[in-house]
């Protein structure tokens, strides 16, 4: 199993400022159609996640441009450059290169 | 636009079975992998299995198989999990997913199952 690992697991921000989550992979999550199959959630309090990134670096649909991510291989990052008080919540990576799908534990932002 | 609706939960003893259904709508639903996720309370998210559209292609995680089933009824856009030998771990709130061409695009709200004596 791939094992997804996240630092930090929690964050605090004040608005305005950056913020920037790693996550680590035990495996390589590019496969041999030269794809990286490395998403980023966020959930916020009391709703299910919702996709911010997809492909490593790829905003999904509505997704404001302050967030970006990045990486290769196993080592991959998502930075938030103005943190803003609707982006408080547990932000999550995960894989899909493997048959099992796996999560990281999740890092909790807050705000200062 | 996409909707996914869980039902089905409920309080269950352990050993017990339960039978959750996800009604989706807004999209080909025959076309998508659907997906089903769970959230111990105050825990991470956990892959507890996924299917393909045409249901011939299923994935279950060692902490699930043998006692969980999912299926998929392409005719009513539903999908399903049926969950039996209940333990006190599987206690969380679920989630159906639908795997768009980005990936985990869209999730539903959740239905919570409880696995208490």
């Amino acid at each position: 199993d791939i094992v997804m690992t996240q630092t930090p697991l929690s964050l605090s921000v004040t608005p305005g400022q950056p913020a920037s989550i790693s996550c680590k992979s035990s495996h390589s999550l590019l496969r041999s159609d030269g794809k990286t199959y490395l998403y980023w959630f966020l959930q916020k309090p009391s709703q299910p996640p919702q996709l911010l990134i997809y492909g490593v670096s790829n905003r999904f649909s509505g997704v404001p441009d302050r967030f970006s991510g990045g990486g290769s291989g196993t080592d991959f990052t998502l930075k938030i450059s103005r943190v803003e008080a609707e982006d408080v919540g547990v932000y999550y990576c995960m894989q899909t290169v493997g048959v099992l799908w796996t999560f990281g534990q999740g890092t909790k932002v807050e705000i200062k | 636009q996409v909707q996914l609706v869980e039902s089905g939960g409920g309080l269950v003893k352990p050993g017990g079975s339960l039978r959750l259904s996800c009604a989706a709508s807004g999209f080909s639903f025959s076309d998508s992998y659907m997906s089903w996720i769970r959230q111990a309370p105050g825990r991470g998210l956990e892959l507890v299995s996924y299917i393909s559209g045409t249901g011939y292609t299923v994935y279950y995680p060692d902490s699930v198989k043998g006692r969980f089933t999912i299926s998929r009824d392409n005719a009513k856009n539903s999908l399903y999990l049926q969950m039996s030998n209940l333990r006190v771990e599987d206690t969380a709130v679920y989630f159906c997913a639908r795997e768009g061409e980005r990936g985990l695009d869209h999730w539903g709200q959740g239905t919570l199952v409880t696995v208490s004596s």
